[in-house]
């Protein structure tokens, strides 16, 4: 079975830097997505960022960025211009190519300081 | 607007009594998903269903049944077999089997004593 590790339970970050949040996965499919989603302290639970394995390029969303390393097993979100709004839980998730099966990650607690 | 509603918002019952949480979405997904949420731990997948009238267990559907009499609705029953009810429970739905993405519901927290 697919797992996602979240090494990281807790970082914080001062507003306007960057910070890296990291994730790795353990899979032997070659067809699947990841994702990233933040939870805020409402817990709705919002898609931050996807990526398709088959795809080389890094995916991008405005202030967010995904460095993809598929040989490495390993999907980190990088959030640049950090503001008091992204401070949230934030989780990895994998998802299977072949089935609705979805693992997530235990989460990363990210807090942004003034 | 579409989207997913959840409710209510916090439940409260007592130890011994079944209780149905609602997931209702008008996004026409054909799937849907029932997780649950502990605290420092992340979503664990109770049932899902990819159709109307079909649905499958997922890692911890001890305690837990669903029904998917409508595309729009997916409720799911905590019994009073669940040894451990009191959680944060999360409803998503994606538009299609092969979708990628999910899209969740607010979430109902659900507490037993």
């Amino acid at each position: 079975a697919q797992t996602v590790t979240q090494s990281q339970p807790e970082m914080s970050v001062q507003e306007a830097e960057t910070v890296t949040l990291s994730c790795t996965y353990d899979t032997s499919e070659s067809n699947y997505y990841l994702f990233w989603y933040k939870q805020p302290p409402s817990r709705q639970m919002i898609l931050v960022i996807r990526q398709e394995a088959y795809k080389q390029q890094n995916a991008t969303e405005n202030r967010f960025s995904v460095n993809f390393q598929k040989a490495a097993k390993s999907f980190s979100l990088k959030i640049s211009d950090s503001q008091l709004g992204d401070t949230a839980m934030y989780f990895c998730a994998f998802r299977s190519g072949n089935n609705n099966d979805m693992r997530f990650g235990a989460g990363t607690r990210l807090t942004v300081k003034p | 607007d579409g989207g997913i509603t959840q409710s209510p918002k916090y439940l409260f019952r007592k130890e011994g009594q079944n209780v149905t949480l609602s997931c209702e979405q008008n996004l026409n997904h054909d799937a849907m998903y029932w997780y649950r949420q502990d605290p420092g731990q992340g979503l664990r997948l109770i049932y899902y269903s990819q159709i109307v009238n079909d649905f499958q267990k997922g890692d911890i559907a001890e305690g837990y049944s669903v029904s998917r009499e409508k595309k729009e609705s997916f409720p799911l029953t905590v019994t009073s077999a669940q040894k451990n009810p009191t959680a944060f429970y999360l409803c998503a739905s994606s538009p299609h089997r092969d979708s990628g993405e999910q899209y969740f519901g607010p979430g109902t927290r659900l507490t037993v004593t």
